[in-house]
């Protein structure tokens, strides 16, 4: 399917260090998309990367895609306690947006 | 600039009832997606808008879930008769040609 897979399922790290967070997925897509949740502001979009796009930035976030693997990958920098949310990948490709089950980082002040 | 509005926020039923959720999108976003998220999961979509026609409903369970949208504004979600595995939170998203989503707050439906 095309759904992504988030590794790992949890993540907890110390305030001030970095997360890094993968998706893998099967198909070939056009897009591929990173949502957080968390139980203040619900699901909120971060960053969109395209299929012929390697890397992307936007404030403390990076992105990769890397389409012959079939991977994406989230680093956030200089983690807060703020960041401490589900993250979500989500693919579009001939179908609409499919979202895996997502990771939970837990950031320690 | 004025997110997605849902309602109710939460709402208890007993299976069988029937319930419905309602959505009011970012105001000149023309695509609309109910989502259903149950606890541990990542949302699943159970039906696309755009504007007033259907272009995806392969995951709804049409022989007891139904939407509509109105005017190509306005959407609800109804569910009937409601099953215990139907408690789980409701998502509304709207959005333009960007395909960036903008999400509401959900409505946490739980069947007893």
């Amino acid at each position: 399917s095309q759904q992504g897979e988030e590794d790992p399922q949890a993540l907890s790290i110390q305030e001030g260090e970095n997360a890094t967070m993968n998706c893998s997925y099967k198909t070939s897509i056009n897009n591929l998309q990173w949502y957080r949740q968390n139980s203040g502001r619900g699901l909120v979009h971060l960053i969109l990367i395209r299929s012929n796009e390697r890397e992307k930035h936007s404030g403390r976030l990076r992105v990769t895609l890397d389409t012959s693997k079939k991977s994406s990958s989230l680093l956030i920098t200089a983690s807060r306690a703020a960041d401490t949310a589900s993250y979500f990948c989500a693919t579009e490709g001939n179908t609409p947006l499919v979202f895996g089950k997502g990771t939970r980082l837990s950031v320690i002040a | 600039e004025a997110g997605v509005a849902q309602s109710p926020r939460y709402k208890i039923i007993e299976k069988r009832q029937s319930v419905a959720f309602w959505c009011n999108p970012i105001s000149g976003h023309a695509t609309l997606y109910w989502y259903q998220q149950i606890l541990g999961q990542g949302p699943k979509l159970l039906i696309q808008f755009q504007n007033n026609g259907v272009v995806d409903d392969s995951q709804l369970p049409k022989d007891r879930f139904s939407a509509e949208r109105l005017k190509g504004v306005d959407s609800t979600l109804k569910i009937q008769p409601a099953k215990l595995e139907d408690s789980a939170v409701y998502l509304c998203a709207s959005s333009l040609v960007t395909r960036e989503q903008f999400f509401g707050p959900g409505t946490r439906l739980t069947v007893l």
